[in-house]
This record gives structure tokens, sequence and C-alpha cells, in this order.
């Protein structure tokens, strides 16, 4: 199975900050790289695929890059709506295996 | 809007059974490959099982096959998990998700997901 690993497992920001989270992968994984979020007592949500690519509603704040094995999710000008939890997931491989997440607090 | 509803979540003993079902909207529904995904609390998200537009090579987690059989009714717009010899790890919140498009292979993601339905298997 394709291991993923992010870092770091919580970070806490301020307003406005620029927030960035890895994603390694235990092999290369082409672009097959996706991002969600999850609030407490909610469902996941898509917020990147395919790397880089962000769904209609997801602000342009939110950014993501890399390719073989490494990734980052950057969130810039941080805002108060962004806290949660972030989980990368690979779909080249079947199973298709998720990071441990990243838990995201506002100071 | 597309929605997936799931429901059958329950307490049951070990080694019990359970089927667990997903009723999609707003979607042309044989379009798409589905998959479902659990998260234990407090854990990340696993991919359970995955299956084909036309309900064909249904995949599964190794920590599931053979206990567990996931189908598909395109008439009624649902999947199925059909759970069998549960155990206690087998505990988890259970979501459904829409994949890409029809089929479960490389260059998939889940979107959307359901809301869950928890399972918990206890004595």
């Amino acid at each position: 199975d394709i291991q993923m690993t992010q870092s770091p497992s919580s970070l806490s920001a301020s307003v406005g900050d620029r927030v960035t989270i890895a994603c390694r992968a235990s092999q290369s994984i082409s672009n097959y790289l996706h991002w969600y979020q999850q609030k407490p007592g909610k469902a996941p949500k898509l917020l990147i695929f395919g790397v880089s690519n962000l769904p209609n509603e997801v602000p342009s704040r939110f950014t993501g890059d890399g390719s073989g094995t490494d990734f980052t999710l950057t969130i810039n000008s941080l805002r108060p709506e962004d806290f949660g939890t972030y989980y990368c997931q690979q779909s080249y491989d079947a199973p298709y295996t998720f990071g441990q997440g990243t838990r995201l607090d506002i100071k | 809007e597309v929605q997936l509803v799931e429901s059958g979540g329950a307490v049951v003993r070990p080694g019990g059974s359970l089927r667990l079902s997903c009723t999609a909207s707003g979607l042309r529904f044989d379009d798409y490959g589905m998959s479902w995904v659990r998260q234990a609390p407090g854990k990340g998200p696993e991919w359970v099982s995955g299956i084909n537009w036309d309900g064909s090579s249904p995949g599964y987690a190794d920590s599931v096959r053979g206990r567990f059989t996931m189908s598909r009714d395109n008439d009624k717009n649902s999947v199925y998990l059909q759970m069998t010899d549960l155990r206690a790890e087998d505990t988890a919140f259970y979501y459904c998700a829409r994949l890409t498009d029809g089929s479960t292979g490389p260059y998939n993601w889940f979107d959307p997901w359901g809301q869950g339905t928890l399972v918990t298997v206890s004595s």
C-alpha cells in the first residue's frame, strides 16, 4: 500500500497568515493527489483535485503544488472559517490511502 | 445539487451483520462509480470499497475483503454495503462518496460525500 505522510500533525496560525501543509507519498503517485477539508462533525469536503485544481466553490486562497512524491497545500491569507482538519489522498493505486491529517487551529 | 444520504448504521455485536444503504439524488447516477469510505472516531478516513457504474469490479480494502460486499441498484439510485463478521475495529462513520467518472480506476477523487452513518461494533 502507498503510505501518505502529512506534516505537521497540527498547527495554529493567525488570520491573514500563510499556512503550508506538506504531504509525502511512499512512492511516486504522479499527479493523483487530492486534498480534503473536514470540519468537526461533518464529512470531508473536496478542496483540491489533481494536485492543483480547485472545484468551482473553493476560494482561490487555497493552492496546491508538487509532483511525484512531495506535495503541498498552501492557504494564503488565512480566514477564520479555514479551521479544521486537512487530509491528502492518493488515487494512483488501490487501496486509495489518506494522510493522517493536519489539524489547523486559528489563533 | 448532488446529495448522498446514507442509512443503516446501528450498534451491532461482534460477529454480527449489517447492511448500509446510500441513496443519491441530483445526478445521473449510472454515470458514476461510487465508493464507501469510513472514519473511526478521531482517525483519518479509510477507503473501504468502490464499484463501477454498472456494478462491475467491486474493489475492497484488505481489512474488509471477504467480509464486506458492495453492490448497487441503478434503478433505485442506490449503493449498498453488506457487512458480515463485524469486528470492534469496524466501528466508524461510514460515508458514501461519488467518484469522478464511471470507473473506480486511478485519477478518481471523492466528491461529494454523504453525511455518514455510524456503525458501532460492541458487546
